[in-house]
């Protein structure tokens, strides 16, 4: 079985700032890892996915992040936050070389203040 | 079509009542997802279909939740018996495979048990 744990169901950063959300997975075989963004009143976009050929993976909107098997965790990180980045993020994991669902995190709330 | 596509995008329904959620995937998606997202909560895992047949249903809540898929593409999510638990956004996801493939998610069902 697989499953993530985001730690920080809410978190606040300022305009400008380094956003850092934390997502940490617990799979039985290599996993693949995704982060998805969900802005308000629309479904949830992909912003990137690690498949094991790099450990640092970049996405859209300047998003990136890192796969760390040692300390089972794939954190998404911004160097510089922008307003239009206040949405809730989510951390998945789904078991490679298996048919398997995709299973999420409960999610981090970001807000972004001026 | 271009995207995901769900309907009805809300629906009100007495408790009681039956009613059928649809989900249009992408041409050519052969997994399709069924999620559902209460508040304050994460997406919960309902079930998801590799063309018409469904691997894994363990996330159905009761046997009041049941799902079909037809032709390998049009998937309806039928709730019997409706209760105010159920009030939730059904999300509903295709991917051109299980596995690495990335999910586009449709904007969501939202459904109000009064």
């Amino acid at each position: 079985a697989q499953s993530v744990t985001q730690l920080g169901s809410h978190v606040s950063v300022s305009e400008g700032a380094l956003v850092l959300l934390r997502c940490n997975y617990s799979s039985s075989v290599p996993p693949y890892l995704f982060w998805y963004v969900q802005y308000p009143n629309q479904g949830l976009q992909l912003l990137l996915k690690y498949t094991s050929a790099a450990t640092l993976v970049k996405g859209i909107n300047g998003f990136e992040a890192e796969f760390k098997k040692s300390e089972t965790s794939f954190h998404l990180t911004k160097p510089s936050a922008h307003m239009s980045d206040a949405a809730e993020y989510f951390c998945a994991v789904t078991l490679t070389g298996t048919a398997s669902k995709l299973t999420f995190g409960t999610g981090t709330r970001l807000q972004v203040t001026l | 079509g271009a995207g995901v596509s769900q309907s009805p995008s809300n629906k009100v329904t007495e408790k009681g009542k039956d009613v059928e959620l649809r989900c249009d995937p992408i041409s050519g998606h052969t997994a399709l997802y069924w999620y559902r997202q209460s508040l304050g909560q994460g997406l919960e895992f309902l079930i998801y279909f590799q063309g018409n047949s469904a691997p894994d249903k363990s996330g159905l809540p009761s046997d009041r939740f049941s799902a079909e898929r037809t032709g390998g593409s049009v998937s309806t999510l039928t709730i019997q018996r409706t209760q105010q638990e159920d009030s939730a956004v059904y999300l509903c996801a295709s991917s051109l495979e299980w596995g690495n493939s990335p999910l586009h998610f449709g904007n969501g069902t939202r459904l109000t048990v009064t």
